[in-house]
Protein backbone atom coordinates (compact mmCIF):
# COMPACT_ATOMS: atom_id res chain seq x y z
CA UNK A 1 0.00 0.00 0.00
CA UNK A 2 1.09 3.29 -0.93
CA UNK A 3 1.85 5.82 2.43
CA UNK A 4 4.15 7.70 3.77
CA UNK A 5 6.76 6.05 6.72
CA UNK A 6 7.87 7.94 9.63
CA UNK A 7 10.75 6.34 11.78
CA UNK A 8 11.30 6.24 14.53
CA UNK A 9 8.09 6.71 15.96
CA UNK A 10 9.64 7.39 19.54
CA UNK A 11 13.15 8.62 20.74
CA UNK A 12 15.04 10.00 23.67
CA UNK A 13 18.23 12.10 22.86
CA UNK A 14 20.07 14.04 25.65
CA UNK A 15 21.05 17.63 25.20
CA UNK A 16 23.61 19.02 22.92
CA UNK A 17 23.20 15.76 20.63
CA UNK A 18 21.83 16.29 17.25
CA UNK A 19 18.62 13.54 15.87
CA UNK A 20 18.18 12.97 12.79
CA UNK A 21 14.06 11.55 11.80
CA UNK A 22 13.44 9.68 8.64
CA UNK A 23 10.29 10.13 6.68
CA UNK A 24 10.05 8.23 3.28
CA UNK A 25 6.86 8.17 0.99
CA UNK A 26 6.08 5.51 -1.92
CA UNK A 27 2.80 7.78 -3.46
CA UNK A 28 5.24 9.68 -6.16
CA UNK A 29 4.45 12.74 -4.81
CA UNK A 30 6.58 16.11 -5.88
CA UNK A 31 6.33 17.68 -2.43
CA UNK A 32 7.02 16.81 1.08
CA UNK A 33 6.99 18.96 4.44
CA UNK A 34 7.83 18.83 7.64
CA UNK A 35 5.40 19.79 10.99
CA UNK A 36 6.33 20.12 14.37
CA UNK A 37 3.38 19.87 16.71
CA UNK A 38 3.38 20.80 20.71
CA UNK A 39 0.80 19.72 23.11
CA UNK A 40 -2.78 21.73 22.33
CA UNK A 41 -1.58 23.21 19.48
CA UNK A 42 -1.66 23.47 15.45
CA UNK A 43 0.94 22.63 13.30
CA UNK A 44 3.41 24.83 12.42
CA UNK A 45 5.87 24.15 9.04
CA UNK A 46 9.14 23.46 9.84
CA UNK A 47 10.57 23.10 6.02
CA UNK A 48 9.29 22.00 2.58
CA UNK A 49 10.22 20.64 -0.74
CA UNK A 50 8.96 20.51 -4.16
CA UNK A 51 11.69 18.84 -5.83
CA UNK A 52 14.89 17.30 -5.60
CA UNK A 53 17.60 19.27 -3.88
CA UNK A 54 15.63 22.02 -3.34
CA UNK A 55 13.96 23.01 -0.12
CA UNK A 56 12.16 26.07 1.62
CA UNK A 57 12.05 27.29 5.09
CA UNK A 58 8.66 27.13 6.70
CA UNK A 59 7.83 29.31 9.89
CA UNK A 60 9.98 27.62 12.72
CA UNK A 61 13.42 26.45 11.00
CA UNK A 62 16.17 27.56 13.30
CA UNK A 63 17.63 24.80 14.82
CA UNK A 64 16.94 22.04 11.94
CA UNK A 65 18.38 20.93 8.60
CA UNK A 66 16.65 19.12 5.63
CA UNK A 67 18.14 17.21 2.38
CA UNK A 68 15.98 16.03 -0.30
CA UNK A 69 18.57 13.73 -2.05
CA UNK A 70 15.68 11.36 -3.24
CA UNK A 71 11.95 12.09 -4.25
CA UNK A 72 11.25 9.86 -2.01
CA UNK A 73 13.08 10.77 1.14
CA UNK A 74 12.89 13.72 2.96
CA UNK A 75 14.93 13.27 6.36
CA UNK A 76 15.36 16.45 9.21
CA UNK A 77 18.18 16.69 11.64
CA UNK A 78 17.06 18.59 14.72
CA UNK A 79 20.29 19.92 16.18
CA UNK A 80 21.56 20.73 18.90
CA UNK A 81 21.20 24.51 18.30
CA UNK A 82 17.20 24.16 18.59
CA UNK A 83 16.44 25.16 21.77
CA UNK A 84 12.67 23.38 22.51
CA UNK A 85 13.50 20.50 20.63
CA UNK A 86 10.85 18.31 22.67
CA UNK A 87 7.56 17.63 20.41
CA UNK A 88 5.38 15.53 17.76
CA UNK A 89 7.23 15.57 14.39
CA UNK A 90 4.95 15.11 11.06
CA UNK A 91 6.34 14.41 7.61
CA UNK A 92 3.56 14.45 5.05
CA UNK A 93 3.61 14.65 1.04
CA UNK A 94 1.39 16.27 -1.82
CA UNK A 95 1.32 16.50 -5.53
CA UNK A 96 1.95 19.65 -7.17
CA UNK A 97 -0.10 19.42 -9.76
CA UNK A 98 -3.45 17.56 -11.91
CA UNK A 99 -5.82 17.93 -8.91
CA UNK A 100 -6.32 18.51 -5.24
CA UNK A 101 -3.09 20.00 -4.47
CA UNK A 102 -4.21 21.06 -1.25
CA UNK A 103 -4.42 17.64 0.09
CA UNK A 104 -1.46 16.70 2.35
CA UNK A 105 -0.99 12.79 2.89
CA UNK A 106 0.48 12.32 6.67
CA UNK A 107 2.62 9.69 8.54
CA UNK A 108 2.13 8.96 11.85
CA UNK A 109 4.28 10.75 13.46
CA UNK A 110 7.35 10.98 15.25
CA UNK A 111 7.90 12.11 19.38
CA UNK A 112 11.22 13.50 20.15
CA UNK A 113 11.61 13.49 23.94
CA UNK A 114 14.98 15.45 24.72
CA UNK A 115 16.40 14.52 28.49
CA UNK B 1 -4.18 32.32 3.15
CA UNK B 2 -6.77 33.86 5.23
CA UNK B 3 -7.63 33.52 8.75
CA UNK B 4 -10.20 30.96 10.24
CA UNK B 5 -11.75 30.95 13.69
CA UNK B 6 -13.19 27.25 14.97
CA UNK B 7 -14.39 26.83 18.03
CA UNK B 8 -11.96 25.35 20.60
CA UNK B 9 -14.37 21.86 21.52
CA UNK B 10 -17.48 20.65 20.85
CA UNK B 11 -19.77 17.87 22.24
CA UNK B 12 -22.03 15.61 20.19
CA UNK B 13 -24.06 12.15 20.66
CA UNK B 14 -23.40 9.29 18.60
CA UNK B 15 -25.57 8.68 15.93
CA UNK B 16 -26.08 12.26 15.92
CA UNK B 17 -24.97 14.79 12.94
CA UNK B 18 -21.94 16.45 14.31
CA UNK B 19 -21.64 20.32 12.78
CA UNK B 20 -18.54 22.06 12.90
CA UNK B 21 -18.49 25.69 12.18
CA UNK B 22 -15.82 27.76 10.88
CA UNK B 23 -15.76 31.36 9.90
CA UNK B 24 -13.02 32.50 7.33
CA UNK B 25 -14.61 36.26 6.98
CA UNK B 26 -11.11 37.43 4.79
CA UNK B 27 -11.31 34.36 2.71
CA UNK B 28 -10.47 35.83 -1.25
CA UNK B 29 -11.66 34.48 -4.41
CA UNK B 30 -9.49 31.60 -5.05
CA UNK B 31 -9.07 30.28 -1.73
CA UNK B 32 -10.66 26.74 -0.74
CA UNK B 33 -11.57 25.63 2.52
CA UNK B 34 -10.16 22.75 3.61
CA UNK B 35 -11.17 20.16 6.42
CA UNK B 36 -8.56 17.89 8.28
CA UNK B 37 -9.18 15.81 11.15
CA UNK B 38 -6.43 14.30 13.40
CA UNK B 39 -7.10 11.40 16.16
CA UNK B 40 -4.93 11.99 19.26
CA UNK B 41 -1.16 10.93 18.54
CA UNK B 42 -1.59 10.40 14.62
CA UNK B 43 -0.91 12.29 11.58
CA UNK B 44 -3.73 14.97 10.59
CA UNK B 45 -6.00 13.06 7.60
CA UNK B 46 -7.65 14.98 5.00
CA UNK B 47 -12.03 14.84 4.75
CA UNK B 48 -12.85 17.17 2.22
CA UNK B 49 -12.74 20.59 0.79
CA UNK B 50 -14.60 22.62 -1.52
CA UNK B 51 -14.30 26.37 -3.45
CA UNK B 52 -18.37 27.75 -3.61
CA UNK B 53 -20.74 24.79 -3.81
CA UNK B 54 -21.47 22.36 -1.26
CA UNK B 55 -19.56 19.17 -1.71
CA UNK B 56 -20.28 15.64 0.02
CA UNK B 57 -18.06 12.57 0.00
CA UNK B 58 -17.82 9.04 2.19
CA UNK B 59 -16.57 10.92 5.12
CA UNK B 60 -18.62 14.00 5.63
CA UNK B 61 -20.14 16.76 4.07
CA UNK B 62 -19.22 20.80 3.41
CA UNK B 63 -21.48 23.52 3.45
CA UNK B 64 -19.83 26.33 2.48
CA UNK B 65 -22.59 30.33 2.96
CA UNK B 66 -23.26 32.01 -0.43
CA UNK B 67 -21.35 34.95 0.50
CA UNK B 68 -18.06 31.81 1.93
CA UNK B 69 -17.58 33.63 4.94
CA UNK B 70 -18.09 30.86 6.68
CA UNK B 71 -18.62 26.65 6.17
CA UNK B 72 -20.06 23.90 8.22
CA UNK B 73 -18.45 20.38 7.84
CA UNK B 74 -21.04 17.65 8.93
CA UNK B 75 -20.35 13.92 9.88
CA UNK B 76 -23.75 12.62 9.23
CA UNK B 77 -23.74 10.15 12.06
CA UNK B 78 -20.69 10.26 14.44
CA UNK B 79 -19.68 7.58 15.74
CA UNK B 80 -16.46 7.24 18.99
CA UNK B 81 -14.21 6.95 16.61
CA UNK B 82 -15.40 10.60 14.86
CA UNK B 83 -13.29 12.20 18.34
CA UNK B 84 -10.89 14.08 16.87
CA UNK B 85 -9.41 17.42 16.24
CA UNK B 86 -10.87 19.28 12.72
CA UNK B 87 -9.29 21.81 11.27
CA UNK B 88 -10.70 24.40 9.21
CA UNK B 89 -8.00 25.72 6.62
CA UNK B 90 -8.33 28.37 3.91
CA UNK B 91 -5.69 27.86 1.33
CA UNK B 92 -5.27 28.93 -1.95
CA UNK B 93 -3.43 26.27 -4.09
CA UNK B 94 -1.59 26.76 -7.02
CA UNK B 95 2.46 27.75 -6.09
CA UNK B 96 1.59 28.10 -2.70
CA UNK B 97 2.69 25.33 -1.19
CA UNK B 98 1.68 26.11 2.88
CA UNK B 99 -1.15 25.02 4.67
CA UNK B 100 -1.38 26.41 7.82
CA UNK B 101 -3.11 24.33 10.75
CA UNK B 102 -4.27 26.62 13.48
CA UNK B 103 -5.61 24.77 17.18
CA UNK B 104 -8.65 23.30 15.47
CA UNK B 105 -11.95 21.83 17.50
CA UNK B 106 -11.93 18.89 19.28
CA UNK B 107 -15.38 17.05 18.77
CA UNK B 108 -15.74 14.57 21.47
CA UNK B 109 -18.82 11.67 20.28
CA UNK B 110 -20.51 10.95 23.62
CA UNK B 111 -21.78 7.25 23.67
Amino acid sequence: DGGITQSPKYLFRKEGQNVTLSCEQNLNHDAMYWYRQDPGQGLRLIYYSQIVNDFQKGDIAEGYSVSREKKESFPLTVTSAQKNPTAFYLCASSKLAGGNTGELFFGEGSRLTVL
Amino acid sequence: DAKTTQPTSMDCAEGRAANLPCNHSTISGNEYVYWYRQIHSQGPQYIIHGLKNNETNEMASLIITEDRKSSTLILPHATLRDTAVYYCIAHSGGSNYKLTFGKGTLLTVNP
